[in-house]
Protein backbone atom coordinates (compact mmCIF):
# COMPACT_ATOMS: atom_id res chain seq x y z
CA UNK A 1 0.00 0.00 0.00
CA UNK A 2 1.00 3.44 -0.67
CA UNK A 3 1.66 5.74 2.02
CA UNK A 4 2.38 9.59 1.85
CA UNK A 5 3.47 11.37 4.81
CA UNK A 6 4.38 14.80 5.59
CA UNK A 7 5.76 16.67 8.39
CA UNK A 8 7.44 19.73 9.39
CA UNK A 9 4.72 22.23 9.92
CA UNK A 10 3.67 24.86 12.48
CA UNK A 11 4.12 28.41 13.14
CA UNK A 12 6.76 31.15 11.97
CA UNK A 13 6.72 34.23 12.00
CA UNK A 14 7.09 36.22 8.81
CA UNK A 15 9.82 36.48 7.03
CA UNK A 16 10.82 32.74 8.73
CA UNK A 17 12.05 29.73 7.39
CA UNK A 18 10.56 26.16 7.33
CA UNK A 19 11.43 22.65 6.18
CA UNK A 20 8.97 20.24 5.57
CA UNK A 21 8.98 16.40 4.66
CA UNK A 22 7.21 13.60 3.23
CA UNK A 23 8.23 10.37 3.49
CA UNK A 24 6.59 7.65 1.03
CA UNK A 25 6.25 3.63 1.89
CA UNK A 26 5.34 1.31 -0.41
CA UNK A 27 6.13 2.61 -3.27
CA UNK A 28 9.81 2.41 -5.64
CA UNK A 29 9.78 5.99 -4.69
CA UNK A 30 12.79 6.70 -7.34
CA UNK A 31 9.98 6.06 -9.63
CA UNK A 32 8.00 8.65 -9.32
CA UNK A 33 7.65 12.18 -9.87
CA UNK A 34 6.09 14.33 -6.77
CA UNK A 35 4.50 17.70 -6.02
CA UNK A 36 3.39 19.81 -3.47
CA UNK A 37 0.02 20.95 -3.31
CA UNK A 38 -1.55 23.62 -0.84
CA UNK A 39 -4.91 25.08 0.57
CA UNK A 40 -5.02 27.76 2.32
CA UNK A 41 -7.74 28.07 5.41
CA UNK A 42 -11.35 28.53 2.84
CA UNK A 43 -9.78 28.23 -0.31
CA UNK A 44 -9.20 26.12 -3.15
CA UNK A 45 -6.00 23.52 -3.74
CA UNK A 46 -2.97 25.41 -5.21
CA UNK A 47 0.01 23.44 -6.99
CA UNK A 48 3.00 24.55 -5.29
CA UNK A 49 6.11 22.26 -7.34
CA UNK A 50 6.87 19.72 -9.18
CA UNK A 51 10.03 17.26 -9.04
CA UNK A 52 10.94 14.22 -11.70
CA UNK A 53 11.98 11.19 -10.07
CA UNK A 54 15.69 12.12 -10.27
CA UNK A 55 15.24 15.36 -9.60
CA UNK A 56 16.54 16.71 -12.77
CA UNK A 57 13.70 18.54 -13.26
CA UNK A 58 12.13 21.13 -10.81
CA UNK A 59 9.12 23.64 -11.70
CA UNK A 60 7.24 26.30 -9.43
CA UNK A 61 4.37 28.18 -9.25
CA UNK A 62 5.05 31.74 -9.66
CA UNK A 63 3.33 32.78 -6.17
CA UNK A 64 6.16 30.75 -4.72
CA UNK A 65 9.00 31.09 -6.95
CA UNK A 66 12.28 32.52 -5.64
CA UNK A 67 11.47 31.43 -1.89
CA UNK A 68 10.34 27.67 -1.95
CA UNK A 69 12.95 25.08 -3.08
CA UNK A 70 12.10 21.38 -3.62
CA UNK A 71 14.41 17.84 -3.20
CA UNK A 72 14.15 14.42 -2.72
CA UNK A 73 16.55 11.71 -1.55
CA UNK A 74 16.14 8.62 -3.38
CA UNK A 75 17.95 6.71 -0.74
CA UNK A 76 15.43 7.90 1.98
CA UNK A 77 12.71 7.70 -0.04
CA UNK A 78 12.08 11.61 0.85
CA UNK A 79 10.74 14.82 -0.64
CA UNK A 80 11.06 18.22 0.72
CA UNK A 81 9.96 21.54 0.45
CA UNK A 82 12.84 24.44 1.91
CA UNK A 83 10.65 27.54 2.67
CA UNK A 84 11.86 30.75 2.98
CA UNK A 85 10.47 34.52 3.32
CA UNK A 86 7.71 32.98 4.83
CA UNK A 87 4.53 35.15 3.89
CA UNK A 88 0.67 35.28 5.76
CA UNK A 89 -0.74 34.12 2.10
CA UNK A 90 1.86 30.93 2.42
CA UNK A 91 -0.29 29.71 5.22
CA UNK A 92 -1.98 26.50 4.24
CA UNK A 93 -1.96 22.63 4.86
CA UNK A 94 0.63 21.46 2.40
CA UNK A 95 0.06 18.04 0.98
CA UNK A 96 2.77 16.07 -0.48
CA UNK A 97 1.71 14.46 -3.65
CA UNK A 98 2.45 11.57 -6.14
CA UNK A 99 2.19 11.77 -10.51
CA UNK A 100 1.66 8.39 -12.04
CA UNK A 101 3.17 8.53 -15.72
CA UNK A 102 4.14 5.25 -17.36
CA UNK A 103 1.91 4.78 -20.24
CA UNK A 104 -0.77 7.29 -18.48
CA UNK A 105 -0.87 10.54 -16.95
CA UNK A 106 -2.54 10.33 -13.29
CA UNK A 107 -1.47 13.60 -11.60
CA UNK A 108 -1.58 13.48 -7.75
CA UNK A 109 -2.84 10.03 -7.52
CA UNK A 110 -1.50 9.31 -4.21
CA UNK A 111 -1.78 12.10 -1.18
CA UNK A 112 -0.65 12.85 2.38
CA UNK A 113 -2.70 13.70 4.78
CA UNK A 114 -1.36 17.27 4.96
CA UNK A 115 1.19 18.98 7.10
CA UNK A 116 -0.42 23.05 8.81
CA UNK A 117 1.82 25.86 7.83
CA UNK A 118 0.89 28.87 10.06
CA UNK A 119 2.71 32.49 8.87
CA UNK A 120 1.95 34.94 11.55
CA UNK A 121 3.68 38.52 12.76
CA UNK B 1 -0.53 30.67 -13.55
CA UNK B 2 -4.15 31.68 -13.51
CA UNK B 3 -7.12 29.26 -11.59
CA UNK B 4 -9.46 27.53 -13.47
CA UNK B 5 -12.96 28.81 -13.31
CA UNK B 6 -15.59 26.35 -11.74
CA UNK B 7 -19.08 27.40 -10.34
CA UNK B 8 -18.60 27.85 -6.83
CA UNK B 9 -21.85 25.54 -6.06
CA UNK B 10 -23.71 23.16 -7.17
CA UNK B 11 -26.43 20.84 -5.72
CA UNK B 12 -28.50 18.16 -6.75
CA UNK B 13 -31.38 15.04 -4.92
CA UNK B 14 -30.22 11.81 -4.38
CA UNK B 15 -30.57 9.66 -7.43
CA UNK B 16 -29.81 13.00 -9.81
CA UNK B 17 -27.41 14.05 -11.87
CA UNK B 18 -25.20 16.86 -11.66
CA UNK B 19 -22.27 18.57 -13.85
CA UNK B 20 -19.52 20.59 -12.74
CA UNK B 21 -18.09 22.93 -15.37
CA UNK B 22 -14.24 24.13 -15.74
CA UNK B 23 -13.10 26.53 -17.94
CA UNK B 24 -9.49 27.39 -19.11
CA UNK B 25 -7.98 29.04 -21.96
CA UNK B 26 -6.66 27.44 -25.31
CA UNK B 27 -2.71 27.37 -23.11
CA UNK B 28 -4.39 24.84 -20.39
CA UNK B 29 -7.55 23.10 -21.23
CA UNK B 30 -7.81 23.64 -24.90
CA UNK B 31 -4.14 22.36 -25.26
CA UNK B 32 -3.78 19.19 -23.59
CA UNK B 33 -6.41 16.15 -22.92
CA UNK B 34 -4.55 16.30 -19.16
CA UNK B 35 -7.61 17.42 -17.53
CA UNK B 36 -8.23 15.90 -13.84
CA UNK B 37 -10.70 15.97 -11.27
CA UNK B 38 -9.97 15.54 -7.70
CA UNK B 39 -13.13 14.69 -4.67
CA UNK B 40 -12.17 16.65 -1.38
CA UNK B 41 -13.72 15.81 1.63
CA UNK B 42 -12.72 18.27 4.41
CA UNK B 43 -10.13 17.21 6.70
CA UNK B 44 -9.16 13.99 4.75
CA UNK B 45 -6.42 14.13 1.52
CA UNK B 46 -7.70 14.74 -2.17
CA UNK B 47 -8.69 11.79 -3.97
CA UNK B 48 -8.39 11.38 -7.96
CA UNK B 49 -11.79 10.78 -9.69
CA UNK B 50 -11.01 11.48 -13.08
CA UNK B 51 -7.78 11.12 -15.56
CA UNK B 52 -6.80 12.19 -18.92
CA UNK B 53 -10.31 14.25 -19.00
CA UNK B 54 -12.57 11.25 -19.00
CA UNK B 55 -11.30 7.52 -17.69
CA UNK B 56 -11.12 6.54 -14.23
CA UNK B 57 -8.31 5.12 -12.33
CA UNK B 58 -9.36 1.91 -10.83
CA UNK B 59 -11.96 1.43 -7.60
CA UNK B 60 -13.95 4.50 -8.96
CA UNK B 61 -17.34 4.40 -9.63
CA UNK B 62 -18.55 4.57 -13.32
CA UNK B 63 -21.07 6.75 -11.64
CA UNK B 64 -18.58 9.67 -12.49
CA UNK B 65 -17.76 10.42 -15.92
CA UNK B 66 -15.54 13.11 -17.65
CA UNK B 67 -15.47 15.14 -21.25
CA UNK B 68 -13.79 18.23 -22.54
CA UNK B 69 -14.59 20.63 -25.44
CA UNK B 70 -12.21 23.10 -26.27
CA UNK B 71 -11.43 25.39 -23.00
CA UNK B 72 -14.32 23.75 -20.99
CA UNK B 73 -14.26 20.26 -19.04
CA UNK B 74 -16.81 18.70 -17.50
CA UNK B 75 -17.54 16.16 -14.72
CA UNK B 76 -20.79 14.30 -14.50
CA UNK B 77 -21.91 12.47 -11.17
CA UNK B 78 -25.23 10.11 -12.00
CA UNK B 79 -27.43 8.34 -9.42
CA UNK B 80 -26.04 11.03 -6.93
CA UNK B 81 -25.55 9.78 -3.33
CA UNK B 82 -25.24 11.34 -0.20
CA UNK B 83 -21.47 10.40 0.14
CA UNK B 84 -20.70 12.35 -3.20
CA UNK B 85 -21.37 15.89 -0.95
CA UNK B 86 -17.72 17.15 -1.03
CA UNK B 87 -15.66 19.53 -2.95
CA UNK B 88 -14.58 19.20 -5.89
CA UNK B 89 -11.27 20.46 -7.86
CA UNK B 90 -10.66 20.23 -11.44
CA UNK B 91 -7.01 20.44 -13.07
CA UNK B 92 -4.69 20.93 -16.36
CA UNK B 93 -1.27 21.17 -17.04
CA UNK B 94 -0.54 24.51 -18.92
CA UNK B 95 3.17 23.06 -20.30
CA UNK B 96 5.97 20.49 -19.20
CA UNK B 97 4.40 19.59 -15.52
CA UNK B 98 3.65 23.03 -14.24
CA UNK B 99 -0.15 22.85 -13.48
CA UNK B 100 -3.25 24.63 -12.61
CA UNK B 101 -6.44 24.05 -10.00
CA UNK B 102 -9.76 24.97 -10.45
CA UNK B 103 -10.96 27.28 -7.40
CA UNK B 104 -13.37 24.30 -6.37
CA UNK B 105 -17.23 23.64 -6.41
CA UNK B 106 -19.34 22.63 -3.85
CA UNK B 107 -21.19 19.93 -4.46
CA UNK B 108 -24.33 19.31 -1.81
CA UNK B 109 -26.74 16.65 -1.92
CA UNK B 110 -30.47 18.18 -1.25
Amino acid sequence: EVRLEESGGGLVQTGGSLRLSCVASGVTFSSYEMNWVRQAPGKGLEWVSYISGSGNTIYYADSVKGRFTISRDNAKNSLYLQMHSLRAEDTAVYYCSRDTVFGVVMPFDYWGQGTLVTVSS
Amino acid sequence: QSALTQPASVSGSPGQSITISCTGTSSDVGSYNLVSWYQHHPGKAPKLMIYEVSKRPSGVSNRFSGSKSANTASLTISGLQAEDEADYYCCSYEGSSVRVFGGGTKLTVL
